[in-house]
């Protein structure tokens, strides 16, 4: 089936510092989510993407949709400590059934 | 207002019972799900409904049984509960009737269920 590589894995920097974390596949994906989980809570939607090449911000993330609908970005610029969390990556396959996969997450911790 | 509710959050309880968890969304979605996140945090869809119809059903133990009363409401009832079963069980809704917000899904706060 459709799977999500998702890297890092895991991240710990300084706060103000710029993050990345990015997603592929080995298959085209119509959507491109991006989540963030908080310790005991569930995931948040952070940024939703849906068109290829298609770039967008959220305060001071920002995510694309890649040209070739394999892959996805999210930078976070001037990062803080309350960034702390898991982030997924998330998409919608070729199917449109509904079923959203997942990335493994990249779990971010910010020194302050 | 909580968007997407589940009860209940923290869940402790011996091998062999039968347990349940309920949900409800008041988004008006078309579509709820129930996901599963392991101890290696990694989620994964186990079933998803669409007006009361089931149309994912993942490789999922028939322990497991999903009931939808109505479209605002998604139930997971386990039987015979398992140490492998521990873990946290996320609902979530979406519209799925198209358009280009149609597929974002929202989740629950999540179900904590450890089997002793």
């Amino acid at each position: 089936g459709q799977q999500l590589n998702q890297s890092p894995q895991s991240m710990f920097i300084q706060e103000g510092e710029d993050v990345s974390m990015n997603c592929t596949s080995s298959s085209i994906f119509n959507t491109w989510l991006w989540y963030k989980q908080d310790p005991g809570e569930g995931p948040v939607l952070l940024i939703a993407l849906y068109k290829a090449g298609e770039l967008t911000s959220n305060g001071r993330l920002t995510a694309q949709f890649g040209i070739t609908r394999k892959d996805s970005f999210l930078n976070i610029s001037a990062s803080i400590p309350s960034d702390v969390g898991i982030y997924f990556c998330a998409g919608h396959g070729s199917s449109n059934t509904g079923k959203l996969i997942f990335g493994q997450g990249t779990t971010l911790q910010v020194k302050p | 207002d909580t968007a997407v509710s589940q009860t209940p959050k923290y869940l402790v309880t011996q091998m062999g019972n039968d347990k349940s968890i309920k949900c409800e969304q008041n988004l008006g979605h078309d579509t709820m799900y129930w996901y599963k996140q392991d101890s290696k945090k990694f989620l994964k869809i186990m079933f998803s409904y669409n007006n009361k119809e089931l149309i994912i059903n993942e490789t999922v133990p028939n322990r497991f049984s999903p009931k939808s009363p109505d479209k605002a409401h998604l139930n997971l009832h386990i039987n015979s509960l398992e140490l492998g079963d521990s873990a946290v069980y996320f609902c979530a809704s979406s519209r799925i009737t198209g358009g280009p917000w149609g597929n974002t899904i929202y989740f629950g706060e999540g179900s904590w269920l450890t089997v002793v």
